[in-house]
């Protein structure tokens, strides 16, 4: 069956260091979603990939879809506190849809 | 804005026993998706519905069943209750059909049972 991996599970890192989660998908993928979930809440969507090779920005967010659509990673510029939560990746093909293994980040602050 | 709304926010079972969680999706949203999350796991796709039919179905037990109603609200009927059961139970809904349009969460249903 189709896997979404992310690495790393866990991050911890200084408040203000730079930070990056990596997706991995064992298929390739009509598109790709990224998602917060922070401790107790549910998971926010916060963007959306598409097109191979595509790059999106959000202020500090940088998100980027590979060539081949088989990966995409989440890079957080000069991370804050409220950064905090679990980052998944979420794509699929056809009407399935895969959660990523989530990287779970803490900020020291 | 409108969000997804789900019921009962917390729920306690007893193993064999039933129960309903409702969903109430985004007005004028389509699909509505089913999730599992157990403790520091990702959410697990259960079942998902597109205009009131059953568009695909993940990882969803046999003793689960759901459907879409006309107002376009979800339902998760679960039967025989096992402690592994024990988990957050998550709707999203988009607009639109598959392929995968932007999911909404609603706030989750945590399920305990004893």
């Amino acid at each position: 069956g189709q896997q979404v991996m992310q690495i790393p599970q866990y991050q911890h890192v200084q408040e203000g260091e730079d930070f990056t989660t990596y997706c991995n998908s064992s298929t390739t993928l009509s598109n790709i979603q990224w998602y917060k979930q922070r401790p107790g809440g549910h998971p926010v969507f916060l963007i959306q990939l598409v097109k191979s090779g595509e790059v999106k920005k959000q202020k500090r967010l940088t998100f980027q879809f590979g060539e081949a659509k088989k990966n995409s990673s989440l890079h957080i510029t000069a991370t804050q506190t409220t950064d905090v939560g679990t980052y998944f990746c979420a794509g699929g093909t056809g009407n399935q849809f895969y959660f990523g293994t989530g990287t779970s980040l803490t900020v020291i602050p | 804005a409108a969000g997804v709304i789900q019921s009962p926010r917390h729920l306690i079972k007893e193993k064999r026993e039933t129960a309903t969680l409702k969903c109430y999706p985004i007005p004028r949203h389509d699909t509505v998706y089913w999730y599992q999350q157990g403790p520091g796991q990702d959410p697990q796709f259960l079942i998902s519905f597109y205009e009131k039919m059953q568009s695909d179905k993940g990882s969803i037990p046999d003793r689960f069943s759901a459907q879409q109603f006309s107002d376009y609200h979800s339902e998760l009927n679960m039967s025989s209750l096992e402690l592994g059961d024990s988990a957050l139970y998550f709707c999203a809904s988009s607009m639109a059909g598959p392929p995968q349009e932007t999911q909404y969460f609603g706030p989750g249903t945590r399920l305990l049972v004893l």
